[in-house]
């Protein structure tokens, strides 16, 4: 059964503490890996797709990384408007075109 | 551009009522997806539209329902409406609906089911 785990459940850091958060999943073939923010009361934001093993993308404070059982998104000096759940979802190749399965998310708090 | 957008943004009915919710995707987006949030099972896969044609429906009563009109913008729908379809109720449009598409979401509709 495909599975997508997220850890941890919720981090807190101090501004500029640079740290990783993990998505490990279990799917039968990966058609792609998302990662998305949600603030509190909207719709999950897109942030990067990995495709393959090996992938990276930055994007400002963030860079997602992919291997063949997990990605870490990497927050460098996290700033407090980082703070956001942040989802990650696989498409997998037995699930049809288009739909996302999604972890349970990390609920990030970045102090000031 | 303009993002996905869904109306009403806010709900609450009783139960045994139904619902329609509307979604509009990204301009020139042609596949738009329904997922439901809760805070106990997170986001979950309601179905998927393409051309006007469900492609893929995910794990729900048949009460849930849809569709898509000629334009690309889709409607779902929710009949006799229960407690624990209380949720944020998130639409997301795709350029198409190949694999690997990104999907865009709107900022959803909470429905409270009274």
């Amino acid at each position: 059964e495909d599975q997508v785990t997220q850890s941890p459940e919720a981090l807190r850091l101090q501004e500029g503490e640079s740290s990783s958060l993990n998505c490990s999943y279990t799917v039968s073939g990966l058609r792609g890996l998302f990662w998305y923010r949600q603030d509190p009361g909207k719709g999950p934001e897109f942030l990067f797709t990995l495709y393959s093993a090996g992938e990276e993308k930055e994007k400002e404070r963030l860079k997602a990384t992919l291997t063949k059982k997990e990605s870490f998104l990497h927050i460098t000096a996290p700033k407090p408007e980082d703070s956001a759940t942040y989802l990650c979802a696989v498409q997998a190749r037995g699930t049809g075109a288009n739909n996302l399965f999604f972890g349970t998310g990390t609920r990030l708090t970045v102090i000031p | 551009k303009a993002g996905v957008t869904q109306t009403p943004r806010y709900l609450i009915k009783t139960r045994g009522q139904q619902v329609t919710l509307s979604c509009s995707p990204i301009s020139g987006h042609r596949s738009v997806s329904w997922y439901q949030q809760t805070p106990g099972q997170g986001l979950q896969f309601l179905f998927e539209y393409f051309s006007e044609t469900q492609r893929n429906k995910g794990n729900f009563p048949g009460r849930f329902s849809g569709r898509q009109f000629s334009n690309s913008r889709s409607e779902m729908n929710v009949s006799t409406l229960e407690l624990g379809d209380s949720a944020l109720y998130l639409c997301a449009s795709s350029l198409e609906a190949g694999a690997g598409e990104t999907q865009y979401f709107g900022p959803g509709t909470r429905l409270l089911v009274l």
